[in-house]
C-alpha cells in the first residue's frame, strides 16, 4: 500500500500569509495526487488534481505542485475562509489512500 | 446541479449489519464510478469502497474487506453499501461521493450520513 505523509500536522498563520503544506508518499506516485479542503461540519471539497491542476470554482490563491514522491499545496495570500483541514490523496493505485491530515487555522 | 445525498446511518450494536444509500441527481449517474469514503471521529478521511460504472468490478479498502459490500442501481440513480459484522472502530461520518470520469480522484460529495457502533 502507498502510505503519504502530511506535513505539518498543524499550522497557525496570519490573513495573506504564504502557507505550505507538504505531503510525501512512501513510493512514486507520478503526478497521481490529489488535494481537497474540509472545513468543520462540511463535506470535503476538492482543490486540485493531478497534482497541479485547479478544480473550477476554486480560488487561484490555492495551487499545487510536485511529482514523484513529494507534493506541496500553497496558499499564497492565506484568507479566514481557508480555515479548515486539507488531505492528500493518491490515485496510482488500489488501495487509494489519504494523507494524515493538516489543520490550517488563522490566527 | 450534481447532488449525492446519503441516508441509513444509525445507532447499531457491534456485530450488527447496516445499510446506507446514496440518492444522485443532477449527472448521469452510470456514466460515473462510485465510492463510499469515511472520517471517524478525531481522524482522517479513509477510502472504503469503489464501484464501476455497471457494477461489475469494485475495490475495497483493507479494513473493510469481506464485511462491507457495495452495489449500485442505475435504473434508480442510486448507490448502497452494506455494512456487516460491525465493529466500534467502523463509527464515523460515511460519504457518498463521485469518482471523476477516467481517473480515481472525488470530485463531488454528498453531505454524508452518521454512523455509530455501540459495544
Amino acid at each position: 500500500d502507498i502510505q503519504l505523509t502530511q506535513s505539518p500536522s498543524f499550522l497557525s498563520a496570519s490573513v495573506r500569509d504564504r502557507v505550505t503544506i507538504t505531503c510525501r508518499a512512501s513510493q512514486g506516485i507520478s503526478n497521481f495526487l490529489a488535494w481537497y479542503q474540509q472545513e468543520p461540519g462540511k463535506a470535503p471539497r476538492l482543490l486540485v488534481y493531478r497534482a497541479s491542476t485547479l478544480q473550477s470554482g476554486v480560488p487561484s490563491r490555492f495551487s499545487g505542485s510536485g511529482s514523484g514522491t513529494e507534493f506541496t499545496l500553497t496558499i499564497s495570500r492565506l484568507q479566514p475562509e481557508d480555515s479548515a483541514t486539507y488531505y492528500c490523496q493518491q490515485l496510482n493505485s488500489y488501495p487509494l489512500t489519504f494523507g494524515g491530515g493538516t489543520k490550517v487555522e488563522i490566527k | 446541479e450534481v447532488q449525492l445525498v446519503e441516508s441509513g446511518g444509525d445507532l447499531v450494536l457491534r456485530g450488527g449489519s447496516l445499510r446506507l444509500s446514496c440518492g444522485a441527481s443532477g449527472f448521469s449517474f452510470s456514466n460515473y464510478w462510485m465510492s463510499w469514503v469515511r472520517r471517524a471521529p478525531g481522524k482522517g478521511l479513509e477510502w472504503v469502497a469503489n464501484i464501476k460504472q455497471d457494477g461489475g468490478e469494485n475495490y475495497f479498502g483493507d479494513s473493510v474487506k469481506g464485511r462491507f459490500t457495495i452495489s449500485r442501481d442505475n435504473a434508480k440513480n442510486s448507490l448502497y453499501l452494506e455494512m456487516n459484522n460491525l465493529r466500534v472502530e467502523d463509527t464515523a461520518i460515511y460519504y457518498c461521493v463521485r469518482v471523476a470520469y477516467g481517473d480515481l480522484f472525488f470530485d463531488r460529495w454528498g453531505q454524508g450520513t452518521l454512523v455509530t457502533i455501540s459495544s
